[in-house]
C-alpha cells in the first residue's frame, strides 16, 4: 500500500519568511495529493490539493510542486503570518479517498 | 453548504466501558463517509469507511466498530475500551472522488 513521509517534523520561520513542507510517496499510481491545516483542537482543513496531470497550482500565498519521477510533492507558504502557524499534513491516493494515506504532519511555527 | 457535525467533542471513560461517537452530516446526499483516529504527535488513521448504507470496510483489526444506520450518519463504537483506544478521533465526508472534509473530532481519553 502507500507510505507517506513528510519532513521536517517541525519547523520556525520568521513572520514575512518562507515556509516549505516536503513530503514523498511510494505508489506510483497515486494520482491526488491534498494538503490540510490542522489548528489546534480541531479537524484538519484542506487548503490546497493537486492532481497529478500538472506540476504547480497556487492559491494566493501558498503553492505545491509536484515531481511524479521522484514521487515528491511540496507545500510552499510565502510571506508567512503568525495565523499560519499550526500543524500542516500531506496526503496521496488514487483519487479514491479509500486509500488517502497521510504524512505524520509538520508543526509549523511563524514568530511575530 | 455541506456541514458535518461530530459529537461530543470531549470524552473521557473507564476502561472496560462502551463507546458510542456519532457523525453526521448535512446538505449532501449518499456521501463516503470515513473514521481517522490521530495518535498524539502523529498522522492520521484510517479506521473504516462507508460508501453507503450498511456498507463498512475495516481498515485496521481493533476493537472498533463502525456502522452507517442512514444515509448521512456514520457511529464509532467499542463494547469495551481499552486504554489503548484513547485518542482523537476524526469523521470526514466526501462526495465521492476527493476531497476530504473532517469534523472537529472527538478526544477520548481512557481512564
Amino acid at each position: 500500500g502507500e507510505n507517506v513521509e513528510q519532513h521536517p517534523s517541525t519547523l520556525s520561520v520568521q513572520e514575512g519568511d518562507s515556509a516549505v513542507i516536503k513530503c514523498t510517496y511510494s505508489d506510483s499510481a497515486s494520482n491526488y495529493f491534498p494538503w490540510y491545516k490542522q489548528e489546534l483542537g480541531k479537524g484538519p482543513q484542506l487548503i490546497i490539493d493537486i492532481r497529478s496531470n500538472v506540476g504547480e497550482k497556487k492559491d494566493q500565498r501558498i503553492a505545491v510542486t509536484l515531481n511524479k519521477t521522484a514521487k515528491h510533492f511540496s507545500l510552499h507558504i510565502t510571506e508567512t503570518q503568525p495565523e499560519d502557524s499550526a500543524v500542516y499534513f500531506c496526503a496521496a491516493s488514487r483519487y479514491n479517498n479509500n486509500d488517502m494515506r497521510f504524512g505524520a504532519g509538520t508543526r509549523l511555527t511563524v514568530k511575530p | 453548504s455541506q456541514t458535518i457535525h461530530q459529537w461530543p467533542a470531549t470524552l473521557v471513560q473507564p476502561v472496560g466501558s462502551p463507546l458510542s461517537l456519532e457523525c453526521t452530516v448535512e446538505g449532501t446526499s449518499n456521501p463516503n463517509l470515513y473514521w481517522y483516529r490521530q495518535a498524539a504527535g502523529r498522522g492520521l488513521q484510517l479506521l473504516f469507511y462507508s460508501v453507503g448504507i450498511g456498507q463498512i470496510s475495516s481498515e485496521v483489526p481493533q476493537n472498533l466498530s463502525a456502522s452507517r444506520p442512514q444515509d448521512r450518519q456514520f457511529i464509532l463504537s467499542s463494547k469495551k475500551l481499552l486504554l489503548s483506544d484513547s485518542g482523537f478521533y476524526l469523521c470526514a465526508w466526501s462526495p465521492g472522488p476527493a476531497p476530504l472534509h473532517f469534523g472537529n473530532g472527538t478526544r477520548l481519553t481512557v481512564t
